[in-house]
């Protein structure tokens, strides 16, 4: 199984701050990336697939990046409509693995 | 626009059966070659891919479930559903269906909006 591992699993941020979240994958694996955005309540929302393909209709503050063990989630500058919980998925092999979230929290 | 509702009992006795229901709208299950995936999510915890089916009938289990979890689809009714036995209170958790993009494994692209599911007696 690929674990993947997210950090840090709270962030304290600010209105406009650049915010990077990461997540490591062991083994290694490609670009078989997603990340998602989930608000209290809600069902995950798909951000980035392929490491850092924009989903359709997702902001272009977000970005992603990385390849075979370390990823990275970039807001460019944070909105108040982005407080909410992050979390990686591999879909380079089964089982289909999450990292254990990000909360991103005003500061 | 493809949306995909769960439908089941939100109480369920330890050691019974679990089943849920998945109905897409907007699409048809059959239509196109993607994977439909069941994720959970427990109480104040992350998210579990639970497992995906195809709409020709073609599975992939989390090892973890295996043992206990059933899928099935039901392309008549545009539907798919999971079938959870032995259930204990660790399986207590809202549960999400969901679209897998393309390919296989994949993504999610579309999810249901989540049902809770408790698990007591």
């Amino acid at each position: 199984d690929i674990q993947m591992t997210q950090s840090p699993s709270t962030l304290s941020a600010s209105v406009g701050d650049r915010v990077t979240i990461t997540c490591r994958a062991s083994p290694s694996m490609s670009r078989w990336l997603a990340w998602y955005q989930q608000k209290p309540g809600k069902a995950p929302k798909l951000l980035i697939y392929k490491a850092s393909s924009l989903e359709s209709g997702v902001p272009s503050r977000f970005s992603g990046s990385g390849s075979e063990t370390d990823f990275t989630l970039t807001i460019s500058s944070l909105q108040p409509d982005d407080f909410a919980t992050y979390y990686c998925q591999q879909y380079n092999s089964y089982p289909i693995t999450f990292g254990g979230g990000t909360k991103v929290e005003i500061k | 626009q493809l949306q995909l509702q769960e439908s089941g009992p939100g109480l369920v006795r330890p050691s019974e059966t679990l089943s849920l229901t998945c109905t897409v709208s907007g699409g048809s299950i059959s239509s196109s070659d993607y994977y439909w995936g069941w994720i959970r999510q427990p109480p104040g915890k992350g998210l579990e891919w639970i497992g995906s089916i195809y709409s020709g009938g073609s599975t992939h289990y989390n090892p973890s479930l295996k043992s206990r979890l059933t899928m099935s689809v039901d392309t008549s009714k545009n539907q798919f559903s999971l079938k959870l036995n032995s259930v204990t209170a660790a399986d207590t958790a809202v549960f999400y269906c969901a679209r897998a993009a393309g390919g296989s494994p994949s993504y999610f692209d579309y999810w249901g909006q989540g049902t809770q599911v408790t698990v007591s007696s």
